[in-house]
């Protein structure tokens, strides 16, 4: 398996645009969790889903924030309008149950500068 | 609100030597994870922590976990260079809705010098 893969790897965007990270999970992994990791605030998680379905968001920042997974294999997290203090590296994560003896599984992270 | 603290935050260490890297946590968990974070990578999956008393190896780490004490520690016996990285440990919480998530600690930056 390739592994999870997030795109893009690097978005340099300026104040006030719409940002949107992308992430396919691991096939036949039920969960899915989006961090945001800064050097401030360490890493932080914002969102979850089990089977396509949000379970916790209460990690999400503010409105500006939204999560979706329309299908099994694909996720997005919109920031819109993004904001400087939303620099980051964002990274998608997944693992085949809750907790599961191998945990979670990284993708290698979109890093987001806004300018 | 789960705490997980790590310390130190910053460790440089000669080669060849040996230490432990600390995470304690502020409420009940029988699971902990460790995990591996190079310099601009993603992070890797290290130890998989399930009960009082678990122990893992890995070559020159090994992990453990009181969860009485609220306590995992991650030891290194003889140091080498590629063990330089950031090391996180993250502990599951009950979250909103009966739902679970990690928490994760701030991390420990290992320095290795020659």
């Amino acid at each position: 398996d390739a592994g999870v893969i997030q795109s893009p790897r690097h978005e340099v965007t300026e104040m006030g645009q719409e940002v949107t990270l992308r992430c396919k999970p691991i096939s036949g992994h039920d969960y899915l969790f989006w961090y945001r990791q800064t050097m401030m605030r360490g890493l932080e998680l914002l969102i979850y889903f089990n089977n396509n379905v949000p379970i916790d968001d209460s990690g999400m920042p503010e409105d500006r924030f939204s999560a979706k997974m329309p299908n099994a294999s694909f996720s997005t997290l919109k920031i819109q309008p993004s904001e400087p203090r939303d620099s980051a590296v964002y990274f998608c994560a997944s693992s085949p149950r809750m907790f599961d003896t191998d945990t979670q599984y990284f993708g290698p992270g979109t890093r987001l500068t806004v300018l | 609100e789960l705490k997980v603290e790590q310390n130190p935050l910053f460790l440089s260490m000669q080669e060849g030597k040996n230490y432990t890297i600390y995470c304690n946590y502020s409420t009940t968990s029988d699971r902990l994870y460790w995990y591996r974070q190079d310099p601009g990578k993603s992070l890797e999956s290290l130890f998989v922590l399930l009960s009082n008393g678990a122990v893992k190896q890995e070559g020159r780490l090994m992990a453990s976990l009181d969860t009485k004490a609220r306590l995992s520690t991650l030891h290194i016996t003889a140091a080498v260079h590629d063990l330089s990285a950031t090391y996180f440990c993250a502990v599951d919480m009950e979250a909103q809705g009966g739902s679970e998530k990690l928490v994760f600690g701030k991390g420990t930056k290992l320095t290795v010098n020659p």
